[in-house]
């Protein structure tokens, strides 16, 4: 069985400022990572995935995340956010396999203010 | 051309109806699942069906039954609802491991 928590429920930060949203996973399997954003009243959308390579990954709107298995985490920065960045985000995890499914961890609120 | 489609978005009735939420999806994918998201906004998976064939079946009472007439359509019947049913359920899908899933924009349901 694979967690993940998020210790983080909630993250206000000025627009401008860097902010990074902690997420700590554990499994004993093999696991792909992902960050999932929600936006108010909205579903969830994909806003990364690690699945193998290189463990810093890129997203379109400015978000990276870095997967270290040693500390088996998969942490999510962006150095300068934005008003728009205010949502859910929610990091989760894959695991390999017949019955794969996708855990999510509780969720954090990144609030960003003027 | 929504990728994945919930109908309705809002459902609001009395405890003890039954009620259904219906999804589909238009990408291809073999693998359809169900999640509910309380008020607290945690994400639960509930039911995993790949090419119709339930593959993953959480712990959710058996008031709740999914089917999938064909692997395009993953629909949710809940009977004799409860007060606690009230949530935002979300369905997605996805080609599996390691693909990311997509999903739906949500029905929210609240049960009175």
């Amino acid at each position: 069985a694979q967690s993940v928590t998020q210790l983080d429920s909630q993250v206000p930060v000025f627009e401008e400022a860097p902010v990074e949203l902690r997420c700590n996973y554990s499994s004993s399997v093999s696991v792909y990572l992902f960050w999932y954003v929600q936006y108010p009243n909205q579903g969830l959308q994909l806003l990364l995935k690690y699945l193998s390579g290189s463990t810093l990954v890129e997203s379109i709107n400015g978000f990276e995340a870095e997967f270290n298995k040693s500390q088996t985490s998969f942490h999510l920065r962006k150095p300068s956010v934005h008003i728009s960045d205010t949502a859910e985000y929610f990091c989760a995890v894959l695991n390999t396999g017949t019955a794969s499914k996708l855990t999510f961890g509780t969720g954090t609120r990144l609030q960003v203010t003027l | 051309d929504t990728a994945v489609s919930q109908t309705p978005k809002y459902l609001v009735t009395q405890m003890g109806n039954d009620k259904s939420i219906k999804c589909e999806q238009n990408l291809g994918h073999d693998t359809m699942y169900w999640y509910k998201q309380d008020s607290k906004k945690f994400l639960k998976i509930m039911f995993s069906y790949n090419n119709k064939e339930l593959i993953i079946n959480e712990t959710v009472p058996n008031r709740f039954s999914p089917k999938s007439p064909d692997k395009a359509h993953l629909n949710l019947h809940i009977n004799s609802l409860e007060l606690g049913d009230s949530a935002v359920y979300f369905c997605a899908s996805s080609y599996g491991a390691p693909h990311g899933y997509t999903f739906g924009s949500g029905t929210r349901l609240t049960v009175v």
